[in-house]
């Protein structure tokens, strides 16, 4: 089993959908979260961090669910500019921070 | 603000040939600094990481070697480059205790 999974899609999805992401993890005492974007041939870019409580930031929310371990990232209304990959990202003690393949996103006008 | 840096862009060597990939980080001290490796259609590989200068810790055994020889300054190097090192090389930097990671804009390596 990978340490993090994500469906890889694509979503295909309208200008103005609402587009959901799950993310699973193996191991349960992964203590930070993250979900970054990243456009085609460039590097990632650190989109939120995800805290045990939820967090929103405009469109964006993310969710962590430790019982069941796995995040979540919902995007309400997609824009255009919201096609990317969005990579999941676990990180235990020390420096070793795990990064799952992505899920690709293609906003449609 | 802090930049992170990156060069060259992209890079095309022969296998069997040495490589040499470059990171500064400017704007900052004492950056934790790591390198990943991203596959074609694949999630990033942590190759090594640095506390400090002189410190390198490897996280897979591979034909690469990396140093610090600078605060702000990591290299990603190889004395013979394989077909399978091959992906898009990143630098990323986080500072102390913060544990968002950013990254530099790459490089693009092919190997043929």
């Amino acid at each position: 089993r990978k340490e993090v999974e994500q469906d890889p899609g694509p979503f295909n999805v309208p200008e103005g959908a609402t587009v959901a992401f799950n993310c699973t993890y193996s191991n349960s005492a992964s203590q930070s979260f993250f979900w970054y974007r990243q456009d085609c041939r460039k590097e990632p870019k650190l989109l939120m961090s995800v805290y045990s409580s939820g967090n929103e930031d405009g469109r964006f929310t993310a969710q962590l669910n430790r019982a069941s371990q796995y995040i979540s990232l919902l995007i309400r209304d997609s824009k255009l500019s919201d096609s990317a990959t969005y990579l999941c990202v676990v990180k235990g003690g020390g420096f070793k921070t795990i990064f799952g393949a992505g899920t690709r996103l293609f906003v449609k006008a | 603000s802090q930049t992170i840096h990156q060069w060259p862009a992209t890079l095309v060597q022969p296998v069997g040939s040495p490589l040499s990939l470059e990171c500064t980080v400017e704007g900052t001290s004492n950056p934790n600094l790591y390198w990943y490796r991203q596959a074609a259609g694949r999630g990033l590989q942590l190759l090594f990481y640095s506390v400090g200068i002189g410190q390198i810790s490897s996280e897979v055994p591979q034909n690469l070697s990396a140093s610090r020889p600078q605060d702000r300054q990591f290299i990603l190097s190889s004395k013979k480059l394989l077909l399978s090192d091959s992906g898009f090389y990143l630098c990323a930097w986080t500072q102390g205790g913060e544990l968002e990671q950013y990254f530099g804009p790459g490089t693009r390596l092919t190997v043929t």
